[in-house]
């Protein structure tokens, strides 16, 4: 297997500008992460699905930002307007085992600069 | 929320020292994980820990889980350079299924 995907590994976008991060998880895992990694704040998680429904939400920081699973293999957080304080690492993480959830596979996540 | 404290932030060592870090919170954990983080990619779990007092090895890595059930503690022994990275310690959150909770992470520079 291929492990997870992240696209594209690295975005630099204008402030305002709209933002789409995608994942393709590891077949055959039913749960998935959004993660958000910053030197000051470590990983954050910001949503997670589990069979393709988001359970929560909490951690998305504001409307601006939205996730969306629509189907067993593929996932995408949007951010629009993208603004300079988003600028981060966002990893996408899947694991097969909901109940535990405790053996992550991380992509190798994407790079956000916003200017 | 649960809060996971991870010491030292940073280390910088000559490569053959051992090395030791450790991780605490104030709520207890049922289980206990570490994961590594190399550059540019995401974490890798290492090792997984279960029952209190238990101590696990994964090759020049050794993990405990405290007795108190409150803390963890990461060895590697014999450091190399490929060592280098972010340990991160991580504990399932206060139900049964919910995501991890991940500390802040201990960044290792070793020195060749």
């Amino acid at each position: 297997d291929a492990g997870v995907i992240q696209s594209p590994r690295h975005e630099v976008t204008e402030m305002g500008q709209e933002v789409t991060l995608r994942c393709k998880p590891i077949s055959g895992h039913n749960s998935l992460f959004w993660y958000r990694q910053t030197m000051m704040r470590g990983l954050e998680l910001l949503i997670y699905f589990n069979n393709n429904v988001p359970i929560d939400d909490s951690g998305m920081p504001e409307d601006r930002f939205s996730a969306k699973m629509p189907n067993a293999s593929f996932s995408t957080l949007k951010i629009q307007p993208s603004e300079p304080r988003d600028s981060a690492v966002y990893f996408c993480a899947t694991t097969g085992n909901s109940a535990t959830n405790e053996k992550l596979f991380f992509g190798s996540g994407t790079q956000l600069s916003v200017l | 929320g649960q809060q996971l404290n991870q010491s030292p932030q940073s280390m910088f060592i000559q490569e053959g020292e051992d090395v030791s870090m450790n991780c605490t919170s104030s709520s207890i954990f049922n289980t206990w994980l570490w994961y590594k983080q190399e550059p540019g990619e995401g974490p890798v779990l290492l090792i997984a820990l279960y029952k209190a007092g238990e101590l696990t090895s994964n090759g020049r890595l050794t993990a405990q889980f405290g007795i108190t059930r409150k803390d963890s503690f990461l060895n590697i022994s014999a450091s190399i350079p490929s060592d280098v990275g972010i340990y991160f310690c991580a504990g399932p959150g206060n139900s049964g299924n919910t995501p991890l909770v991940f500390g802040k992470g201990t960044r290792l520079s070793v020195i060749a």
